[in-house]
Protein backbone atom coordinates (compact mmCIF):
# COMPACT_ATOMS: atom_id res chain seq x y z
CA UNK A 1 0.00 0.00 0.00
CA UNK A 2 1.58 3.48 -0.90
CA UNK A 3 1.42 5.68 2.11
CA UNK A 4 2.72 9.35 2.34
CA UNK A 5 3.31 10.83 5.64
CA UNK A 6 4.28 14.72 5.38
CA UNK A 7 5.90 16.16 8.53
CA UNK A 8 7.54 19.56 9.64
CA UNK A 9 4.51 21.60 9.58
CA UNK A 10 3.97 24.27 12.52
CA UNK A 11 4.14 28.16 13.01
CA UNK A 12 6.31 30.14 11.54
CA UNK A 13 7.63 33.98 11.71
CA UNK A 14 6.62 36.12 8.30
CA UNK A 15 10.80 35.94 6.81
CA UNK A 16 11.28 32.51 8.64
CA UNK A 17 11.92 29.17 7.05
CA UNK A 18 10.35 25.71 7.57
CA UNK A 19 11.61 22.11 6.59
CA UNK A 20 8.68 20.13 5.22
CA UNK A 21 9.74 16.30 4.52
CA UNK A 22 7.50 13.65 3.61
CA UNK A 23 8.32 10.07 4.09
CA UNK A 24 7.02 7.78 1.53
CA UNK A 25 6.66 3.35 1.81
CA UNK A 26 5.22 0.96 -0.30
CA UNK A 27 6.38 1.78 -3.76
CA UNK A 28 9.91 1.86 -5.23
CA UNK A 29 10.79 5.81 -4.40
CA UNK A 30 13.57 6.20 -6.19
CA UNK A 31 11.60 5.14 -9.76
CA UNK A 32 8.98 8.21 -9.46
CA UNK A 33 8.98 12.06 -9.51
CA UNK A 34 7.24 13.87 -6.51
CA UNK A 35 5.52 16.77 -6.61
CA UNK A 36 4.15 19.58 -3.78
CA UNK A 37 0.67 21.04 -3.76
CA UNK A 38 -0.86 23.33 -1.04
CA UNK A 39 -4.02 24.25 0.04
CA UNK A 40 -4.75 27.59 1.55
CA UNK A 41 -7.26 27.62 4.49
CA UNK A 42 -10.45 27.54 2.41
CA UNK A 43 -9.26 28.23 -0.91
CA UNK A 44 -8.23 26.00 -4.08
CA UNK A 45 -5.26 23.42 -4.98
CA UNK A 46 -2.28 25.21 -6.03
CA UNK A 47 0.57 23.68 -7.71
CA UNK A 48 4.15 24.28 -6.10
CA UNK A 49 7.39 22.04 -6.91
CA UNK A 50 8.50 18.87 -8.86
CA UNK A 51 11.59 16.51 -8.54
CA UNK A 52 12.40 13.96 -10.62
CA UNK A 53 13.25 10.54 -9.58
CA UNK A 54 16.43 10.97 -9.37
CA UNK A 55 16.69 14.74 -8.47
CA UNK A 56 18.43 15.77 -11.20
CA UNK A 57 14.99 17.97 -12.32
CA UNK A 58 13.29 20.22 -10.43
CA UNK A 59 10.63 23.09 -11.41
CA UNK A 60 8.80 25.52 -9.45
CA UNK A 61 5.56 27.68 -9.58
CA UNK A 62 6.43 31.55 -9.65
CA UNK A 63 5.03 31.91 -6.43
CA UNK A 64 7.78 30.08 -4.72
CA UNK A 65 10.62 30.16 -7.18
CA UNK A 66 13.81 31.31 -5.48
CA UNK A 67 12.24 30.95 -2.01
CA UNK A 68 11.56 27.08 -1.90
CA UNK A 69 14.06 24.12 -3.15
CA UNK A 70 12.57 21.06 -3.07
CA UNK A 71 14.81 18.07 -2.96
CA UNK A 72 14.90 14.48 -2.22
CA UNK A 73 16.93 11.49 -0.15
CA UNK A 74 16.29 7.72 -2.63
CA UNK A 75 18.37 6.35 -0.53
CA UNK A 76 15.96 7.41 2.54
CA UNK A 77 12.77 7.39 0.47
CA UNK A 78 12.20 10.86 1.61
CA UNK A 79 11.06 13.89 -0.15
CA UNK A 80 11.50 17.66 0.92
CA UNK A 81 10.82 20.92 0.85
CA UNK A 82 13.22 23.81 2.02
CA UNK A 83 11.05 26.72 2.55
CA UNK A 84 12.37 29.87 3.03
CA UNK A 85 11.45 34.08 3.27
CA UNK A 86 8.37 32.84 4.31
CA UNK A 87 5.25 34.87 3.55
CA UNK A 88 1.36 34.95 5.21
CA UNK A 89 0.14 33.83 1.47
CA UNK A 90 2.29 30.69 2.33
CA UNK A 91 -0.18 29.76 5.02
CA UNK A 92 -1.52 26.49 3.66
CA UNK A 93 -1.86 22.81 3.99
CA UNK A 94 1.21 21.35 2.18
CA UNK A 95 0.63 18.12 -0.13
CA UNK A 96 2.90 15.19 -0.76
CA UNK A 97 1.82 13.69 -4.13
CA UNK A 98 3.78 10.56 -6.05
CA UNK A 99 3.69 10.84 -9.96
CA UNK A 100 3.09 8.19 -11.90
CA UNK A 101 6.49 8.01 -13.69
CA UNK A 102 9.93 8.67 -13.32
CA UNK A 103 9.38 11.82 -15.45
CA UNK A 104 7.45 15.11 -13.68
CA UNK A 105 5.72 15.54 -17.08
CA UNK A 106 3.40 12.66 -16.21
CA UNK A 107 0.14 12.97 -13.70
CA UNK A 108 -0.44 12.46 -10.06
CA UNK A 109 -1.92 9.04 -8.25
CA UNK A 110 -1.33 9.14 -4.84
CA UNK A 111 -1.36 12.07 -2.07
CA UNK A 112 -0.36 12.44 1.52
CA UNK A 113 -2.71 13.75 4.50
CA UNK A 114 -0.70 17.09 3.92
CA UNK A 115 0.70 19.06 7.03
CA UNK A 116 -0.10 22.65 7.80
CA UNK A 117 2.12 25.61 7.54
CA UNK A 118 1.14 28.93 9.52
CA UNK A 119 2.73 31.63 8.48
CA UNK A 120 2.15 34.83 10.82
CA UNK A 121 3.55 37.21 13.83
CA UNK B 1 -0.89 30.28 -17.42
CA UNK B 2 -3.78 28.10 -18.86
CA UNK B 3 -6.83 28.67 -16.79
CA UNK B 4 -8.88 25.57 -15.70
CA UNK B 5 -12.91 26.82 -15.32
CA UNK B 6 -14.83 24.10 -13.55
CA UNK B 7 -18.87 24.61 -14.16
CA UNK B 8 -21.02 24.54 -11.78
CA UNK B 9 -19.02 26.02 -8.57
CA UNK B 10 -21.61 23.75 -6.65
CA UNK B 11 -24.21 21.48 -7.22
CA UNK B 12 -27.25 20.01 -4.97
CA UNK B 13 -28.34 16.35 -6.00
CA UNK B 14 -29.84 13.42 -4.56
CA UNK B 15 -28.76 10.22 -3.81
CA UNK B 16 -29.12 8.19 -7.28
CA UNK B 17 -28.80 11.09 -9.43
CA UNK B 18 -26.72 11.60 -12.52
CA UNK B 19 -24.26 14.08 -12.11
CA UNK B 20 -22.17 15.83 -14.47
CA UNK B 21 -19.07 18.57 -13.94
CA UNK B 22 -17.43 20.44 -16.77
CA UNK B 23 -13.84 21.92 -17.04
CA UNK B 24 -12.83 23.98 -19.29
CA UNK B 25 -9.38 25.17 -20.21
CA UNK B 26 -8.44 28.30 -21.66
CA UNK B 27 -6.05 26.56 -24.56
CA UNK B 28 -5.86 23.16 -26.31
CA UNK B 29 -4.74 21.12 -23.85
CA UNK B 30 -4.98 17.52 -25.33
CA UNK B 31 -5.96 14.67 -23.20
CA UNK B 32 -3.82 16.01 -20.46
CA UNK B 33 -6.55 16.07 -18.05
CA UNK B 34 -6.92 15.01 -14.43
CA UNK B 35 -9.78 14.90 -11.88
CA UNK B 36 -9.72 15.05 -8.39
CA UNK B 37 -11.93 14.24 -5.12
CA UNK B 38 -11.70 15.98 -1.53
CA UNK B 39 -13.69 15.51 1.30
CA UNK B 40 -14.10 18.12 4.07
CA UNK B 41 -10.75 17.80 6.05
CA UNK B 42 -9.33 15.28 4.12
CA UNK B 43 -6.29 14.90 1.72
CA UNK B 44 -7.49 15.41 -2.46
CA UNK B 45 -7.85 11.82 -4.12
CA UNK B 46 -6.99 10.83 -7.59
CA UNK B 47 -9.85 9.70 -9.90
CA UNK B 48 -9.00 9.85 -13.33
CA UNK B 49 -6.23 10.77 -15.75
CA UNK B 50 -5.93 11.02 -19.60
CA UNK B 51 -8.72 12.81 -19.47
CA UNK B 52 -10.81 9.05 -19.28
CA UNK B 53 -9.02 6.70 -17.77
CA UNK B 54 -9.55 5.81 -13.73
CA UNK B 55 -7.13 5.38 -11.64
CA UNK B 56 -6.55 2.15 -9.42
CA UNK B 57 -9.11 1.31 -7.46
CA UNK B 58 -11.78 3.88 -8.73
CA UNK B 59 -14.99 2.66 -9.09
CA UNK B 60 -16.49 2.51 -12.52
CA UNK B 61 -19.58 5.22 -11.81
CA UNK B 62 -16.64 7.63 -12.16
CA UNK B 63 -16.37 8.46 -16.07
CA UNK B 64 -14.61 11.25 -17.88
CA UNK B 65 -14.15 12.52 -21.31
CA UNK B 66 -13.63 14.88 -23.58
CA UNK B 67 -10.67 16.26 -25.69
CA UNK B 68 -8.36 19.77 -26.55
CA UNK B 69 -10.20 22.08 -24.41
CA UNK B 70 -13.44 20.81 -23.16
CA UNK B 71 -14.17 18.15 -21.07
CA UNK B 72 -16.34 16.29 -18.31
CA UNK B 73 -16.66 14.10 -15.24
CA UNK B 74 -19.59 12.02 -14.76
CA UNK B 75 -21.22 10.32 -11.86
CA UNK B 76 -23.47 7.19 -12.76
CA UNK B 77 -25.02 7.21 -9.84
CA UNK B 78 -24.73 9.44 -7.06
CA UNK B 79 -24.37 7.81 -3.50
CA UNK B 80 -23.25 9.58 -0.15
CA UNK B 81 -19.74 9.00 -0.27
CA UNK B 82 -19.37 10.90 -3.28
CA UNK B 83 -20.42 14.49 -1.49
CA UNK B 84 -16.82 16.61 -1.96
CA UNK B 85 -15.75 18.69 -4.03
CA UNK B 86 -14.07 17.99 -7.21
CA UNK B 87 -11.42 19.68 -9.49
CA UNK B 88 -10.01 19.39 -12.70
CA UNK B 89 -6.61 19.91 -13.61
CA UNK B 90 -4.49 20.38 -16.54
CA UNK B 91 -0.95 19.19 -16.88
CA UNK B 92 -0.38 19.47 -20.59
CA UNK B 93 2.34 22.46 -19.82
CA UNK B 94 3.85 23.68 -16.58
CA UNK B 95 2.96 25.43 -14.23
CA UNK B 96 0.31 22.90 -14.04
CA UNK B 97 -3.31 24.35 -13.00
CA UNK B 98 -6.35 23.52 -11.33
CA UNK B 99 -9.96 24.39 -11.41
CA UNK B 100 -11.35 26.17 -8.86
CA UNK B 101 -13.77 23.17 -7.24
CA UNK B 102 -17.45 21.81 -7.74
CA UNK B 103 -18.86 21.15 -4.43
CA UNK B 104 -21.63 18.71 -4.86
CA UNK B 105 -24.13 18.86 -1.74
CA UNK B 106 -27.26 16.65 -0.69
CA UNK B 107 -30.16 17.95 -1.83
Amino acid sequence: EVQLVESGGGLVQPGGSLRLSCSASGFTFSSYAMHWVRQAPGKGLEYVSAISSNGGSTYYADSVKGRFTISRDNSKNTLFLQMSSLRAEDTAVYYCVKGNSGSYYRPFDYWGQGTLVTVSS
Amino acid sequence: DIQMTQSPSSLSASVGDRVTITCRASQDISNYLAWFQQKPGKAPKSLIYAASSLQSGVPSKFSGSGSGTDFTLTISSLQPEDFATYYCQQYNIYPWTFGQGTKVEIK
